[in-house]
């Protein structure tokens, strides 16, 4: 299966910042998607990176706060923008594994607190 | 939009009994529907998956039962243990097998030694 290693693992931030997120896969992947784990909480999908073109995102999502990067086929970052004590998190980046995307492996999330 | 329902919130068994989490999707195109487990302060780890062609699939004691009919599909746990005490998540495809996933929102399950 696919290996991700996100960094950083965690972050505490100073509100009004922006803190940048990365992914970084060992076998390339048509599509990565980055979600967000609120505490205690399941996980909503931000947006979907793709290489060559904008991320695609979710409805409450906006590029302007949460803008990605997709640069190639095994890379992408997430940013989160001008950041509140609302945006604290867990954001976790994934990918669908094989041709059929069986199953999505996940990064180990970077836990992010704003204070 | 798209949405998965789970049921329970929580649930708690004793150490042998067996554990049962619902799911139920709303999108018609969805096909793919894996069942993740998360530890306190891991990464959910997928544990076992059904594709919309298969009724069941089992894994040692685990088990997943899909009516696509219905749109529910199901977790079964069997003979659980107390390293099974974590919280259970299932997802639903949306728009086929590279689509991203809708998550439920969770069930935390307690097995009790």
């Amino acid at each position: 299966s696919a290996v991700i290693s996100q960094k950083p693992s965690r972050d505490i931030c100073q509100r009004g910042t922006s803190l940048t997120i990365q992914c970084q896969v060992d076998s390339q992947v048509t599509m990565m998607f980055w979600y967000r784990q609120q505490p205690g909480q399941s996980l909503t999908l931000i947006a979907t990176a793709n290489q060559g073109s904008e991320a695609t995102y979710e409805s409450g999502f906006v590029i302007d706060k949460f803008p990605i990067s997709r640069p190639n086929l095994t890379f992408s970052t997430l940013t989160v923008s001008n950041m509140s004590p609302e945006d604290s998190s867990i954001y976790l980046c994934s990918v669908p594994e094989g041709t059929r995307g069986d199953g999505y492996t996940f990064g180990s999330g970077t836990r992010l607190t704003v204070v | 939009g798209e949405n998965v329902e789970q049921h329970p919130s929580t649930l708690s068994v004793q150490e042998g009994d067996s554990a049962v989490i619902k799911c139920t999707y709303s999108d018609s195109a969805s096909n793919y529907f894996p069942w993740y487990k998360q530890e306190l302060g891991k990464r959910p780890q997928l544990i076992i998956d059904i594709r919309s062609n298969v009724g069941e699939k089992k894994d040692q004691r685990i088990a997943v039962t899909l009516n696509k009919t219905a749109k529910h599909f199901s977790l079964h746990i069997t003979e659980t243990q107390p390293e099974d005490s974590a919280v259970y998540f299932c997802a639903a495809s949306r728009g086929g097998s590279q689509g991203n996933l809708i998550f439920g929102k969770g069930t935390k399950l307690s097995v009790k030694p």
